[in-house]
C-alpha cells in the first residue's frame, strides 16, 4: 500500500544552517505531495506540496522537489530561523478519490539561536 | 474567525468513561477528517466523511463512533475509555480536494 518514510529525528541545527529532512514514498499511480508543519501546542498547517513529477512547492523558504526516479520528495531551506522550531510531516495523497492523505511519522526540528 | 475549532483543547478522564470532542468548520468544505496523534507524533487517519456520509473507516475500535449532524461539524464520541486512546485527536476538512485544514487538536489523557 502507499506509504510515507521520513528521516527520524530529532534535528537540531544552529541558527542559518542549511536544512534537509529527507521523505522517500512509496505509492501506486501517481500521488500529490506535501510537507506540513506542525508548530508548539497547535495543529498542522499545510507548508508546500507539489502534484506532478518534477514539480518545486516552496513557502517561506522551504522548498521540495517531487523527484519520480527516486520516489523522494525532501524539504529543504537554506538557512533556518529559531521560528522554524517545529515538527514536520511529510505526507502522500491517496488518488482512489476518498481524499486519503498518508502521513511520516513527522522530524522535530530546533533550532538554536 | 478559527477556520477549523475543536473543542475541548484538554480532556483528562478516567478508564471506562464515555467522552466527545466536537469540531466545526466554518470554510465551507464538503470534507472532514480525524486522526489520531500518538505519543511519538505518528498521525493515523480514523474516519473521513464528505457531505455527511461516511468515506473512510479505518481499523478503529467501534468504541469511536463519529456524528455529523450537517456538513460543518464532524464530533467523535468514544465509549468506554482506555488508556491506549490517550492522544492527540485532530479534526481537519477539505474541500474535495486536498490539502486539509487542521484544527488545534485535542489532547486526550485516560487515567
Amino acid at each position: 500500500g502507499d506509504s510515507v518514510t521520513q528521516m527520524e529525528g530529532p534535528v537540531t541545527l544552529s541558527e542559518e544552517a542549511f536544512l534537509t529532512i529527507n521523505c522517500t514514498y512509496t505509492a501506486t499511480g501517481y500521488p500529490s505531495l506535501f510537507w506540513y508543519v506542525q508548530y508548539p501546542g497547535e495543529g498542522l498547517q499545510l507548508l508546500l506540496k507539489a502534484t506532478k513529477a518534477d514539480d518545486k512547492g516552496s513557502n517561506k523558504g522551504f522548498e521540495a522537489t517531487y523527484r519520480k526516479e527516486t520516489t523522494s520528495f525532501h524539504l529543504e531551506k537554506g538557512s533556518v530561523q529559531v521560528s522554524d522550531s517545529a515538527v514536520y510531516f511529510c505526507a502522500l495523497s491517496d488518488q482512489t478519490g476518498a481524499n486519503n492523505l498518508f502521513f511520516g511519522t513527522g522530524t522535530r526540528l530546533t533550532v538554536i539561536p | 474567525d478559527t477556520a477549523v475549532s475543536q473543542t475541548p483543547k484538554y480532556l483528562v478522564t478516567q478508564m471506562g468513561n464515555d467522552k466527545s470532542i466536537k469540531c466545526e468548520q466554518n470554510l465551507g468544505h464538503d470534507t472532514m477528517y480525524w486522526y489520531k496523534q500518538d505519543s511519538k507524533k505518528f498521525l493515523k487517519i480514523m474516519f473521513s466523511y464528505n457531505n455527511k456520509e461516511l468515506i473512510i473507516n479505518e481499523t478503529v475500535p467501534n468504541r469511536f463512533s463519529p456524528k455529523s449532524p450537517d456538513k460543518a461539524h464532524l464530533n467523535l464520541h468514544i465509549n468506554s475509555l482506555e488508556l491506549g486512546d490517550s492522544a492527540v485527536y485532530f479534526c481537519a476538512s477539505s474541500q474535495s480536494l486536498l490539502p486539509l485544514h487542521f484544527g488545534n487538536g485535542t489532547r486526550l489523557t485516560v487515567t
